[in-house]
């Protein structure tokens, strides 16, 4: 299995903050990466795929970059409803597998 | 829009199996890859499997011999079934829909918690 490591792991930001938060693959993925974000007690929601493509109504704040095994999810300036757990996933191969997540606290 | 409920069982004794229902609106089923995700405070995010219209599936090696992940047309759901079950299956699933076999993500159900104990 791809495996697939988030760091850090959680990281103490405040309103207006840009956080940058970073995800590796064991090996190369190309782009076939995704972003969720996950509040708690919710289901995770798909922010962007393929590394950097933006879904549709997911703020311009958000920007994706990266291919081969290193990823990086960038929040430009915090607003209060982004606090929240992030998750990077591969597309790459079976099975698709997930990072261990960044938290984004006050 | 496309929308997910899992629903079954909350509580699973060990050693049986484990059922779960997946209801769709919004699409049809014959539409999309549709997947089962587990999550844990332990292990994560886990991909359990998906199922395609055409009843194909693929499932992660590490449930796959315990693994049954279904269609049923003429309902527009889903299903799993996890056999043998342990604590180690204690989890909140969902089910989640793809437009490729190996893609994002897109539509998440909001989760079933299902917990193994005696």
């Amino acid at each position: 299995d791809i495996q697939m490591t988030q760091s850090p792991s959680s990281v103490s930001a405040s309103v207006g903050d840009r956080v940058t938060m970073t995800c590796r693959a064991s090996q190369g993925i190309s782009s076939w990466l995704a972003w969720y974000q996950q509040k708690p007690g919710k289901a995770p929601k798909l922010l962007m795929s393929a590394a950097s493509n933006l879904e549709s109504g997911v703020p311009a704040r958000f920007t994706g970059s990266g291919s081969g095994t290193e990823f990086t999810l960038t929040i430009s300036s915090l607003q209060p409803e982004d606090f929240a757990t992030y998750y990077c996933q591969q597309a790459n191969g079976f099975p698709p597998t997930f990072g261990g997540g960044t938290k984004v606290e006050i | 829009q496309v929308q997910l409920q899992e629903s079954g069982p909350g509580l699973v004794k060990p050693s049986e199996t484990l059922s779960l229902t997946c209801s769709v609106s919004g699409a049809s089923v014959s539409q999309y890859y549709w997947s089962w995700i587990r999550q844990t405070p332990g292990k994560g995010l886990e991909w359990i499997g998906h199922v395609y219209a055409s009843g194909s599936t693929n499932y992660n090696p590490s449930l796959k011999r315990r693994l049954t992940i279904s269609l049923d047309m003429s309902k527009n759901h889903l299903s799993l079934r996890l056999s043998s079950v342990t604590a180690a299956d204690t989890a909140v699933y969902y089910c989640a829909n793809s437009f490729g076999g190996l893609d994002a993500f897109h539509v998440w159900g909001p989760g079933t918690m299902v917990t193994v104990s005696s």
